[in-house]
């Protein structure tokens, strides 16, 4: 069982480069969320959406944007990255927004030089 | 502000038993989850409490108080495997999920 596939695993990006980190579930769950991990500190959500044609900005959005045009595919796009977004990204999906277990992809591991 | 506090960092020796404590504030409550998260890995969900008193599940319980804001995970007859990062969440009054910085768990022979 696939679950949430997140790619790619881990990535160097040139600072001003653009980078779309891709996310994709197969559990039908309706919500989807983007967080990043840094040293030290709590997960940070950066955008969700609650369901498939609509999103949400979280805590940390500055720098990032995301999509749900369908109901299985949640890309996270940093348009143009700076040092500070690098970071562990987890996209993360539920069956609702009023749920609190979450299921986790792998990660992806961003680095901006 | 919505805070959660948890320790950074516990030592235990195989096969005791550790309880990691977690305190929160937040705006409502929606219940407390436990996750766990081993180096470079996806954390995996736990527990939920929304009611206060005690969840068991096999070697692991979690505890609440929302009276005191308070919740913990008991671990019991320790494995090597339970070598891992412990991450407490608390929900809002609007199902947004507040996470713990986590605490990391060391497990010793």
């Amino acid at each position: 069982t696939a679950g949430i596939t997140q790619a790619p695993t881990s990535q160097i990006l040139a600072a001003g480069r653009s980078m779309t980190l891709r996310c994709t579930q197969d559990m039908r769950h309706n919500a989807m969320y983007w967080y990043r991990q840094d040293l030290g500190l709590g997960l940070r959500l950066i955008h969700y959406s609650n369901t498939a044609g609509t999103t949400g900005k979280g805590e940390v959005p500055d720098g990032y944007s995301v999509s749900r045009a369908n109901t299985d595919d949640f890309p996270l796009t940093l348009a143009s990255a700076v040092p500070s977004q690098t970071s562990v990204y987890f996209c993360a999906s539920s069956d609702s927004e009023a749920t609190g277990e979450l299921f986790f992809g792998e990660g992806s591991r961003l680095t901006v030089l | 502000g919505q805070n959660i506090d948890q320790p950074t960092e516990m030592t235990a020796t195989e096969g005791a038993i550790v309880q990691i404590n977690c305190t929160y504030q937040t705006s409502g409550f929606n219940g407390l989850f436990w996750y766990q998260q081993h180096a470079g890995e996806a954390p995996t969900f736990l527990s939920y409490n929304v009611l206060d008193g005690l969840e068991e599940k096999g070697r692991f319980s979690s505890f609440l108080s929302r009276s005191k804001g308070y919740s913990y995970l008991l671990l019991k007859e320790l494995q090597m495997k339970d070598s891992a990062s412990y991450l407490c969440a608390a929900m809002d009054s609007n199902y947004q999920l507040i996470w713990g910085a986590g605490t990391k768990l060391i497990i010793k022979p």
